[in-house]
C-alpha cells in the first residue's frame, strides 16, 4: 500500500541551528502539507502546496519556515534559526482529489511524522 | 477562520459498550468530513470519510453526517481497548485549496 514516508524520524538539534525535514508524498498525489503537533497539543496546519507553490500558510509558518520541492518526489520543510518552542512532531501529509457522484473530495495521509527536538 | 469543535474529554467507556463521538464545524462550504486515529506518539490514521448526509458504515465504526447542523459523529460499537486513543475530526474544503481543518481531538479510554 503507498505510504508517505518521512526523514529524519527524530532529529536533535541546538538551538538557532538550521533543520531540513524531507517527505517522499504518495507518488500520484498532488497536493502536500506540513503540520506540526507539539506534545499534548492539537495537530496544527503549517502550510499547503501544489503545482509547485504554497497554496496556503497559517500564521505559524513564519519567515523562519520555508517549504520546497526539489525533485518529483521529495517534498522539504526548512526550519531556519530553531527555537525551543519549535521542539514537536512534524507530520507530512498528502492528498489527491477525487469525485465522487456528486462532489470533490479527497483524503489526506500522514507520514509517521519527524520529531525535532530543540536543546 | 474554519473551527472544528470537538470535546477534548477523556471519554470513557466500557468495553463493549457503544462510544460516541462528536464534531461541528463552522464553515457551511466544507464538503468531505474525515475520523482520523491517533495513538500516543504516532501520526493520525485515517478511519473512514463521509461526505453525504446520514450514515456510512464500516465495520464496528458508524459516521453520521448532518450538514445542516454542521455535525458529524463517529460511533464505534462493541469497544476495545485497542480503540483507547485520540479521535481526530476533519473536514476539507476542496474548493478553498483543498485544505483540510482538524479539530483538537477527543480522549477515548476503553476500560477493559
Amino acid at each position: 500500500e503507498p505510504e508517505v514516508t518521512q526523514t529524519p524520524s527524530h532529529q536533535v538539534t541546538q538551538m538557532g541551528q538550521e533543520v531540513i525535514l524531507r517527505c517522499v508524498p504518495i507518488s500520484n498525489h498532488l497536493y502536500f502539507y506540513w503540520y506540526r503537533q507539539i506534545l499534548g497539543q492539537k495537530v496544527e496546519f503549517l502550510v499547503s502546496f501544489y503545482n509547485n507553490e504554497i497554496s496556503e500558510k497559517s500564521e505559524i509558518f513564519d519567515d523562519q519556515f520555508s517549504v520546497e520541492r526539489p525533485d518529483g518526489s521529495n517534498f522539504t520543510l526548512k526550519i531556519r534559526s530553531t527555537k525551543l518552542e519549535d521542539s514537536a512532531m512534524y507530520f507530512c501529509a498528502s492528498s489527491t482529489l477525487f469525485r465522487t457522484s456528486d462532489e470533490a473530495t479527497g483524503e489526506l495521509f500522514f507520514g509517521e511524522g519527524s520529531r525535532l527536538t530543540v536543546l | 477562520q474554519k473551527e472544528v469543535e470537538q470535546n477534548s474529554g477523556p471519554l470513557s467507556v466500557p468495553e463493549g459498550a457503544i462510544a460516541s463521538l462528536n464534531c461541528t464545524y463552522s464553515d457551511r462550504g466544507s464538503q468531505s468530513f474525515f475520523w482520523y486515529r491517533q495513538y500516543s506518539g504516532k501520526s493520525p490514521e485515517l478511519i473512514m470519510f463521509i461526505y453525504s448526509n446520514g450514515d456510512k458504515e464500516d465495520g464496528r465504526f458508524t459516521a453520521q453526517l448532518n450538514k445542516a447542523s454542521q455535525y458529524v459523529s463517529l460511533l464505534i460499537r462493541d469497544s476495545q481497548p485497542s480503540d483507547s486513543a485520540t479521535y481526530l475530526c476533519a473536514v476539507n474544503s476542496p474548493t478553498a485549496g483543498n485544505q483540510f481543518y482538524f479539530g483538537t481531538g477527543t480522549s477515548l479510554t476503553v476500560i477493559p
